[in-house]
């Protein structure tokens, strides 16, 4: 079974904070994914990547960066952390064909970060 | 982003019932339609990727249905088990990249 880690569960961060939340996928997937969700929201992709540092933004980019330095691993960076961003934060990853075929996504637990 | 709208919002059911719940998505550039279940506490496990218009697919008491041309999808749940509850997410995809994924239904049964 494919499993993705997020690094933590719960996360609680202050204002100004630069926060790494760490996503590793042990599938080989090329294709990793960063969502938020919010209550009455649905998810949201912050960012994605389809190769080892190669990057694209999604629907909510601003405020985050990331980081995939190694195919396993997508790291999601808020760069001076702030009250709107705490959030439900999810990775995702998915194998090479997704991008143009249909495979499925496939999730961590989420990180539930909250910013003080 | 596609404006993908899922009904009902939430839905609560009587065990043994069955249910069905709604997506609906812009059907132009359609690519495929995701189907997700998200149980509290875990993460999201993909039911359904569908492609093709009048496709059906199976997976147990569950199914799911496509019409591309007007832009809907439908799941069912045939008699309903508590190990049902949980939200269901549809996310259609017009790209090939990214999911756009609706608000969700979620969906508690009752013993």
């Amino acid at each position: 079974d494919v499993k993705v880690t997020q690094s933590s569960r719960y996360l609680v961060k202050r204002t100004g904070e630069k926060v790494f939340l760490e996503c590793v996928q042990d599938m080989d997937h090329e294709n990793m994914f960063w969502y938020r969700q919010d209550p009455g929201l649905g998810l949201r992709l912050i960012y994605f990547s389809y190769d080892v540092k190669m990057k694209e933004k999604g629907d909510i980019p601003e405020g985050y960066s990331v980081s995939r330095e190694k195919k396993e691993r997508f790291s999601l960076i808020l760069e001076s952390a702030s009250t709107n961003q705490t959030s439900m934060y999810l990775c995702a990853s998915s194998s090479p064909s997704d991008l143009y075929s249909n495979q499925p996504q496939h999730f961590g637990d989420g990180t539930r970060l909250s910013i003080l | 982003i596609l404006n993908v709208e899922q009904s009902p919002q939430s839905l609560h059911v009587q065990e043994g019932d069955s249910t069905n719940f709604t997506c609906s998505f812009p059907s132009s550039n359609f690519y495929a339609l995701h189907w997700y279940r998200w149980e509290t506490a875990k993460s999201p496990e993909a039911l359904f990727v569908m492609t093709l218009n009048g496709d059906e697919k199976k997976k147990g008491r569950i199914s799911a249905t496509l019409n591309t041309k007007e832009g809907y999808s439908y799941l069912y749940i045939k008699g309903s088990q508590p190990e049902d509850s949980a939200t269901y997410l549809c996310a259609p995809s017009n790209s090939g990249y990214a999911l756009n994924f609706g608000k969700g239904t979620s969906l508690l049964v009752t013993p």
